[in-house]
Protein backbone atom coordinates (compact mmCIF):
# COMPACT_ATOMS: atom_id res chain seq x y z
CA UNK A 1 0.00 0.00 0.00
CA UNK A 2 0.80 3.96 -0.52
CA UNK A 3 1.87 5.88 2.00
CA UNK A 4 1.37 9.33 3.04
CA UNK A 5 3.62 11.12 5.27
CA UNK A 6 3.14 14.25 7.13
CA UNK A 7 6.33 15.05 9.30
CA UNK A 8 4.70 18.44 10.75
CA UNK A 9 2.56 17.26 13.94
CA UNK A 10 2.22 20.95 15.11
CA UNK A 11 2.32 24.12 12.89
CA UNK A 12 1.62 27.88 13.87
CA UNK A 13 1.76 31.00 11.85
CA UNK A 14 1.12 34.91 12.30
CA UNK A 15 -2.32 36.29 11.03
CA UNK A 16 -1.95 37.75 7.52
CA UNK A 17 1.40 35.48 6.70
CA UNK A 18 2.13 32.52 4.55
CA UNK A 19 3.13 29.01 6.04
CA UNK A 20 3.55 25.78 4.05
CA UNK A 21 2.65 22.14 5.33
CA UNK A 22 5.03 18.99 4.00
CA UNK A 23 3.91 16.12 2.72
CA UNK A 24 5.71 13.38 1.00
CA UNK A 25 4.23 9.70 0.15
CA UNK A 26 5.81 6.61 -1.37
CA UNK A 27 4.37 4.81 -5.01
CA UNK A 28 5.29 2.73 -7.54
CA UNK A 29 2.47 4.32 -9.68
CA UNK A 30 2.77 6.52 -12.04
CA UNK A 31 -1.05 8.07 -12.71
CA UNK A 32 -2.49 9.19 -9.17
CA UNK A 33 -4.07 12.17 -7.28
CA UNK A 34 -3.14 14.01 -4.60
CA UNK A 35 -5.16 16.07 -1.72
CA UNK A 36 -5.07 18.56 0.92
CA UNK A 37 -7.86 17.94 3.32
CA UNK A 38 -8.59 20.67 6.24
CA UNK A 39 -10.89 19.33 9.10
CA UNK A 40 -11.79 22.08 11.47
CA UNK A 41 -12.83 21.42 14.70
CA UNK A 42 -16.35 20.78 13.37
CA UNK A 43 -14.76 17.99 12.28
CA UNK A 44 -15.94 17.90 9.17
CA UNK A 45 -13.61 17.15 6.06
CA UNK A 46 -13.46 19.92 3.95
CA UNK A 47 -11.51 19.85 0.05
CA UNK A 48 -8.90 22.23 -0.14
CA UNK A 49 -7.14 21.37 -3.36
CA UNK A 50 -6.22 18.45 -5.71
CA UNK A 51 -3.05 18.12 -8.13
CA UNK A 52 -2.96 14.75 -10.89
CA UNK A 53 0.13 13.62 -11.22
CA UNK A 54 0.58 13.60 -14.81
CA UNK A 55 0.11 17.84 -14.69
CA UNK A 56 3.15 19.52 -13.87
CA UNK A 57 1.67 22.51 -13.38
CA UNK A 58 1.13 23.46 -9.36
CA UNK A 59 -2.39 24.07 -8.23
CA UNK A 60 -4.13 26.76 -6.95
CA UNK A 61 -6.74 27.93 -5.28
CA UNK A 62 -6.92 31.52 -3.96
CA UNK A 63 -4.97 31.73 -1.17
CA UNK A 64 -3.82 27.78 -1.01
CA UNK A 65 -1.30 26.51 -3.98
CA UNK A 66 0.71 23.38 -3.79
CA UNK A 67 4.28 22.51 -4.66
CA UNK A 68 4.30 19.22 -6.43
CA UNK A 69 7.75 17.44 -6.82
CA UNK A 70 6.86 14.50 -8.30
CA UNK A 71 10.60 13.05 -8.84
CA UNK A 72 10.99 14.32 -5.03
CA UNK A 73 7.39 12.65 -4.05
CA UNK A 74 6.73 15.73 -2.24
CA UNK A 75 2.97 17.77 -2.02
CA UNK A 76 3.64 20.72 -0.07
CA UNK A 77 0.61 23.14 0.71
CA UNK A 78 1.24 27.01 1.01
CA UNK A 79 -1.52 28.79 2.43
CA UNK A 80 -0.53 33.18 2.17
CA UNK A 81 -2.11 35.93 3.93
CA UNK A 82 -3.54 33.15 6.71
CA UNK A 83 -6.39 33.78 8.05
CA UNK A 84 -7.86 32.42 12.12
CA UNK A 85 -10.38 30.62 9.64
CA UNK A 86 -7.60 28.87 8.97
CA UNK A 87 -6.74 27.27 12.07
CA UNK A 88 -7.24 23.14 11.90
CA UNK A 89 -6.13 20.19 11.05
CA UNK A 90 -4.37 19.14 7.53
CA UNK A 91 -4.45 16.24 5.84
CA UNK A 92 -2.42 15.19 2.99
CA UNK A 93 -4.28 11.90 1.00
CA UNK A 94 -3.34 10.11 -1.81
CA UNK A 95 -5.15 7.96 -4.51
CA UNK A 96 -4.15 5.74 -7.03
CA UNK A 97 -4.66 3.42 -9.87
CA UNK A 98 -4.63 0.35 -7.32
CA UNK A 99 -5.28 2.09 -3.74
CA UNK A 100 -8.26 3.93 -2.24
CA UNK A 101 -7.76 7.56 -0.72
CA UNK A 102 -5.05 7.48 1.84
CA UNK A 103 -4.24 9.92 4.57
CA UNK A 104 -1.07 11.08 6.67
CA UNK A 105 -1.54 11.84 9.81
CA UNK A 106 -2.25 15.39 9.93
CA UNK A 107 -1.00 18.79 10.74
CA UNK A 108 -2.33 20.92 13.34
CA UNK A 109 -2.09 24.06 12.30
CA UNK A 110 -2.20 27.22 14.94
CA UNK A 111 -3.26 30.76 13.51
CA UNK A 112 -2.27 33.63 16.19
CA UNK A 113 -3.94 37.01 15.99
CA UNK B 1 -27.69 18.49 -3.21
CA UNK B 2 -27.54 17.81 0.84
CA UNK B 3 -23.76 16.73 0.31
CA UNK B 4 -23.18 13.09 2.19
CA UNK B 5 -25.27 12.78 5.20
CA UNK B 6 -24.80 10.80 8.51
CA UNK B 7 -26.41 9.92 11.36
CA UNK B 8 -26.45 9.76 14.52
CA UNK B 9 -24.49 13.11 14.69
CA UNK B 10 -22.87 11.87 18.17
CA UNK B 11 -23.71 7.99 19.94
CA UNK B 12 -23.02 7.31 23.27
CA UNK B 13 -23.56 3.42 24.48
CA UNK B 14 -22.59 0.71 27.24
CA UNK B 15 -20.19 -2.31 25.63
CA UNK B 16 -21.44 -5.37 24.11
CA UNK B 17 -24.63 -3.28 22.96
CA UNK B 18 -25.05 -3.46 19.21
CA UNK B 19 -24.28 0.03 17.53
CA UNK B 20 -26.01 1.16 13.61
CA UNK B 21 -24.35 3.85 11.99
CA UNK B 22 -26.25 5.32 8.97
CA UNK B 23 -25.24 7.18 5.69
CA UNK B 24 -27.03 8.54 2.47
CA UNK B 25 -24.23 9.66 -0.14
CA UNK B 26 -24.54 12.42 -2.38
CA UNK B 27 -27.17 11.60 -5.09
CA UNK B 28 -25.48 9.68 -8.67
CA UNK B 29 -21.65 8.84 -6.73
CA UNK B 30 -21.62 4.70 -7.36
CA UNK B 31 -18.65 4.99 -5.08
CA UNK B 32 -19.24 4.59 -0.93
CA UNK B 33 -16.35 4.58 1.61
CA UNK B 34 -16.49 4.27 5.30
CA UNK B 35 -13.09 5.47 6.94
CA UNK B 36 -12.85 5.34 11.18
CA UNK B 37 -10.67 8.10 12.80
CA UNK B 38 -8.65 8.15 15.81
CA UNK B 39 -5.85 9.53 17.60
CA UNK B 40 -3.73 6.58 17.57
CA UNK B 41 -4.36 4.91 13.88
CA UNK B 42 -5.85 8.17 11.79
CA UNK B 43 -8.03 7.74 9.23
CA UNK B 44 -8.53 4.16 8.30
CA UNK B 45 -10.72 3.14 5.72
CA UNK B 46 -12.62 0.29 6.52
CA UNK B 47 -14.64 -0.68 3.26
CA UNK B 48 -15.87 0.64 0.16
CA UNK B 49 -18.94 0.10 -2.55
CA UNK B 50 -19.31 0.29 -6.10
CA UNK B 51 -22.45 0.36 -7.12
CA UNK B 52 -23.87 -1.09 -3.88
CA UNK B 53 -21.74 -3.92 -4.08
CA UNK B 54 -18.81 -4.44 -0.89
CA UNK B 55 -15.55 -4.50 -2.99
CA UNK B 56 -12.67 -4.46 -0.37
CA UNK B 57 -13.48 -5.08 3.39
CA UNK B 58 -9.69 -5.58 4.27
CA UNK B 59 -9.91 -3.00 6.44
CA UNK B 60 -12.59 -4.28 8.68
CA UNK B 61 -10.73 -4.59 12.40
CA UNK B 62 -12.50 -7.96 13.18
CA UNK B 63 -16.41 -10.04 12.21
CA UNK B 64 -18.13 -7.53 15.05
CA UNK B 65 -18.20 -5.13 12.41
CA UNK B 66 -20.27 -5.52 9.35
CA UNK B 67 -21.79 -3.11 6.63
CA UNK B 68 -24.00 -3.26 4.21
CA UNK B 69 -25.50 -1.16 1.28
CA UNK B 70 -29.04 -1.93 0.52
CA UNK B 71 -29.51 0.42 -2.26
CA UNK B 72 -27.62 3.36 -3.95
CA UNK B 73 -28.85 6.03 -1.59
CA UNK B 74 -28.17 3.90 1.93
CA UNK B 75 -25.20 2.15 3.72
CA UNK B 76 -24.78 1.15 7.31
CA UNK B 77 -22.51 0.12 9.39
CA UNK B 78 -23.06 -2.13 12.30
CA UNK B 79 -20.72 -2.93 15.20
CA UNK B 80 -22.04 -5.63 17.06
CA UNK B 81 -21.50 -6.41 19.94
CA UNK B 82 -19.17 -2.56 20.48
CA UNK B 83 -16.50 -2.53 22.85
CA UNK B 84 -14.63 0.51 24.36
CA UNK B 85 -11.98 0.45 21.95
CA UNK B 86 -14.53 0.99 18.89
CA UNK B 87 -14.44 4.60 20.27
CA UNK B 88 -13.83 6.52 17.03
CA UNK B 89 -15.51 8.90 14.53
CA UNK B 90 -16.88 7.57 11.58
CA UNK B 91 -16.85 9.37 8.45
CA UNK B 92 -18.95 8.00 5.08
CA UNK B 93 -17.68 9.44 1.67
CA UNK B 94 -18.75 8.87 -1.51
CA UNK B 95 -17.46 9.70 -5.50
CA UNK B 96 -18.20 10.06 -8.99
CA UNK B 97 -16.25 7.28 -10.15
CA UNK B 98 -12.69 6.32 -9.36
CA UNK B 99 -9.03 6.78 -10.55
CA UNK B 100 -8.54 3.04 -11.17
CA UNK B 101 -11.59 3.04 -13.57
CA UNK B 102 -10.19 4.70 -16.68
CA UNK B 103 -13.91 4.91 -17.98
CA UNK B 104 -15.09 6.96 -15.30
CA UNK B 105 -11.28 9.26 -14.73
CA UNK B 106 -13.13 12.51 -16.44
CA UNK B 107 -16.18 11.82 -13.56
CA UNK B 108 -13.04 11.65 -11.22
CA UNK B 109 -11.88 15.05 -10.60
CA UNK B 110 -13.18 16.44 -7.02
CA UNK B 111 -11.69 13.44 -4.27
CA UNK B 112 -14.35 11.98 -2.22
CA UNK B 113 -17.37 14.07 -0.47
CA UNK B 114 -16.79 13.44 3.35
CA UNK B 115 -20.52 13.63 5.96
CA UNK B 116 -19.85 15.04 9.18
CA UNK B 117 -19.23 12.04 10.84
CA UNK B 118 -20.52 9.81 13.61
CA UNK B 119 -18.63 10.58 17.21
CA UNK B 120 -19.27 7.17 18.59
CA UNK B 121 -18.27 6.45 22.79
CA UNK B 122 -18.69 3.07 23.72
CA UNK B 123 -18.48 2.81 27.81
Amino acid sequence: AQTVTQSQPEMSVQEAETVTLSCTYDTSESDYYLFWYKQPPSRQMILVIRQEAYKQQNATENRFSVNFQKAAKSFSLKISDSQLGDAAMYFCAYIGVVDDMRFGAGTRLTVKP
Amino acid sequence: DAGVIQSPRHEVTEMGQEVTLRCKPISGHDYLFWYRQTMMRGLELLIYFNNNVPIDDSGMPEDRFSAKMPNASFSTLKIQPSEPRDSAVYFCASSLGNLGQGFYREKFDFGYTFGSGTRLTVV
